[in-house]
């Protein structure tokens, strides 16, 4: 089945170790995004990936780096500067948009991240 | 800065009621818009979206939105939820045509009593 997996569902840490969440995506798609969703505060872009060996900041990318080796795999690390790193994070991925258009994204089922 | 609002942080309905989630976004040129609903414990997924075109939009499960570009806003609307219905919704909007990004709302929580 195609789809976006994010490993693992639930993850604990201790405060100041860094942690690396998995993004796997098998729908060829070019772009992959990285999100945090906090509760009231909808969902904040961390980094995006349009193409292989190419990503940009989002809004909150402060205490958190990404690599984008392969077209289907986005890893993001969460660093120790990450002052708090509590949070549901999801992954996405879209096709390229045509024409002015802007594909929707696909959603992974996201990763708990608690930082003892 | 561009932004997206709604209005509601949290909806309670009855089964049979109808809904309507507000969204308006800030002013950016020609945009697309998106409503995305997570149910408990499942994906974020797509309920509808717009480009162009009809500014009515028919999605999944019943669900459609309006456009109106005058008020910046596209509400997401529902003649008559059901207990399946509950979910959190989030409006998003794309500035950039196909170079830019989705920025979210901070998303309407809905609870329909069965």
């Amino acid at each position: 089945d195609g789809g976006i997996t994010q490993s693992p569902k639930y993850l604990f840490r201790k405060e100041g170790q860094n942690v690396t969440l998995s993004c796997e995506q098998n729908l060829n798609h070019d772009a992959m995004y990285w999100y945090r969703q906090d509760p009231g505060q909808g969902l904040r872009l961390i980094y995006y990936s349009q193409i292989v060996n190419d990503f940009q900041k989002g809004d909150i990318a402060e205490g958190y780096s990404v690599s984008r080796e392969k077209k289907e795999s986005f890893p993001l690390t969460v660093t120790s500067a990450q002052k708090n790193p509590t949070a549901f994070y999801l992954c996405a991925s879209s096709p390229p948009g045509r024409g002015g258009y802007y594909n929707e994204q696909f959603f992974g089922p996201g990763t708990r991240l608690t930082v003892l | 800065a561009q932004s997206v609002s709604q209005h509601n942080h949290h909806v309670i309905l009855s089964e049979a009621a109808s809904l309507e989630l507000g969204c308006n976004y800030s002013y950016g040129g020609t945009v697309n818009l998106f409503w995305y609903v997570q149910y408990p414990g499942q994906h974020l997924q797509l309920l509808l979206k717009y480009f162009s075109g009809d500014p009515l939009v028919k999605g999944i499960k019943g669900f459609e939105a309006e456009f109106i570009k005058s008020k910046f806003s596209f509400n997401l609307r529902k003649p008559s939820v059901q207990w399946s219905d509950t979910a959190e919704y989030f409006c998003a909007v794309n500035y950039g045509g196909s170079q830019g990004n989705l920025i979210f709302g901070k998303g309407t929580k809905l609870s329909v009593k069965p």
